[in-house]
């Protein structure tokens, strides 16, 4: 069966400090993965998508980027956190010919 | 694009009533409809799905309708229970390699014991 991970699961990081999430999927091949933030209010904002090995869809311009250096891992990155960075970040995939997107348990962040 | 809207945002009833959220979306094209239950603190995880060609999908206590002619479906929960308090997501999708959903805002269920 398909599992997918994410790490760390809480975070504190100081304004102006570098970010790294990890995300990998296990069980699967060529997954499409994407990357969203929920801030306080519940709505799931879609960041990032990938649909194979260093392809990269941006859907809001941030401080934020993303990458895809395997076929399973997932990263998002900051060189500089802001305040409003603050969030739940939580990574998913799906397969590639299907519809549903499966979840991680989400990371925890906040910018102080 | 697509454009969910999702009602109520907050929800609350009493253990063993039935609680129904609403949702409508504005691209005829889209065909797939999944609902995610958020717990606190946690990802969201899927509960159920419909597609187009099907008008309603049951599961134990949870079932799904759609009507694709006004582009609306719902989530039914009878006989609520008080771990079924969480945040619900409705979403919309079409078919494709890059599929991508568009979310509803979420809705706060409340059961009170």
């Amino acid at each position: 069966s398909q599992t997918i991970h994410q790490w760390p699961a809480t975070l504190v990081q100081p304004v102006g400090s570098p970010l790294s999430l990890e995300c990998t999927v296990e069980g699967t091949s060529n997954p499409n993965l994407y990357w969203y933030r929920q801030a306080a209010g519940r709505g799931l904002q879609l960041l990032f998508y990938s649909v194979g090995i260093g392809q990269i869809s941006s859907e809001v311009p941030q401080n934020l980027s993303a990458s895809r250096p395997q076929d399973r891992q997932f990263i998002l990155s900051s060189k500089k956190l802001l305040l409003s960075d603050s969030g739940f970040y939580l990574c998913a995939w799906s397969g590639g010919l299907q519809e549903t997107q499966y979840f991680g348990p989400g990371t925890r962040l906040l910018v102080l | 694009g697509e454009n969910v809207e999702q009602h109520p945002s907050t929800l609350s009833v009493q253990e063993g009533d039935s609680a129904v959220i609403k949702c409508t979306y504005s691209d005829s094209a889209s065909n797939y409809f999944p609902w995610y239950k958020q717990e606190l603190g946690k990802g969201p995880q899927l509960i159920i799905d419909i597609r187009s060609n099907v008008g309603e999908k049951k599961d134990q206590r949870i079932a799904v309708t759609l009507n694709k002619t006004a582009k609306h479906f719902s989530l039914h929960i009878t006989e609520t229970q008080p771990e079924d308090s969480a945040v619900y997501f409705c979403a919309a999708a079409g078919l494709g390699g890059s599929y991508i959903p568009t979310f509803g805002r979420g809705t706060s269920l409340i059961v009170h014991p």
